[in-house]
């Protein structure tokens, strides 16, 4: 089945660390794709999109993800986390690229310790 | 409103009886979303209003599930005959165009069916 997957479920790394959190997505043709966050007790926010040119993204704080169109993937990357990026993190695909529903996968709990 | 508002934030509710959920979109959004985060699963989607359009209700997962949506303002959830498995966060999100680049998100409602 059309699906996407995050296989990393729960990471936990320490202040200054390197973080990536892999997100596959199994729909061919063209896609948009999105990584979201929930931090804790906060609504779901847009932290980065692609939907076409640079497939090497550029989000809010720090956060960055590569759009890598022969693996199907779309990691999210941060040279270096702080305390306050502890949160949850969703990878999420538009199969239609340019229509109105998203499909989500299950989320990684990120926690970063001090 | 400044963002998507819904309410009740929690519901605690006896199997078998029936729920309302509710959402009030930011002023001018003209699509509505609503979406179901079960325990461990990523968001699934459940219903999308765009303006005076019939819904789109392919992610409905019975027909005890419903919702409502006058013109561009409030949509109501509702489900019925609830079962334990309709446990989970309820999402509602708007946008300002009928995409999906453009979503915000509410904070949910968390209904837990005893």
């Amino acid at each position: 089945a059309q699906s996407v997957s995050q296989h990393n479920h729960h990471v936990i790394l320490s202040e200054a660390a390197s973080l990536e959190l892999g997100c596959n997505y199994s729909y061919g043709g063209t896609v948009n794709l999105f990584w979201y966050v929930q931090y804790p007790g906060q609504h779901l926010q847009l932290l980065l999109k692609y939907f076409s040119g640079d497939p090497l993204v550029k989000g809010i704080k720090g956060f960055e993800a590569e759009f890598i169109k022969s693996k199907f993937s779309f990691n999210l990357r941060k040279p270096s986390v702080q305390w306050s990026d502890t949160a949850e993190y969703f990878c999420a695909v538009d199969p239609t690229g340019g229509g109105n529903k998203l499909t989500f996968g299950t989320g990684t709990q990120l926690k970063v310790e001090l | 409103g400044a963002g998507v508002s819904q309410s009740p934030s929690n519901k605690v509710t006896e199997k078998g009886k029936d729920v309302e959920l509710r959402c009030d979109p930011i002023s001018g959004h003209t699509a509505l979303y609503w979406y179901r985060q079960r325990l461990g699963q990523g968001l699934e989607f459940l219903i999308y209003f765009q303006g005076n359009s019939a819904p789109d209700k392919s992610g409905l997962p019975s027909d005890r599930f419903s919702a409502e949506r006058t013109g561009e303002s409030v949509s109501t959830l509702t489900i019925q005959r609830t079962q334990q498995e309709d446990s989970a966060v309820y999402l509602c999100a708007s946008s300002l165009a009928d995409t999906v680049l453009w979503y915000t998100f509410g904070s949910g409602t968390r209904l837990t069916v005893v």
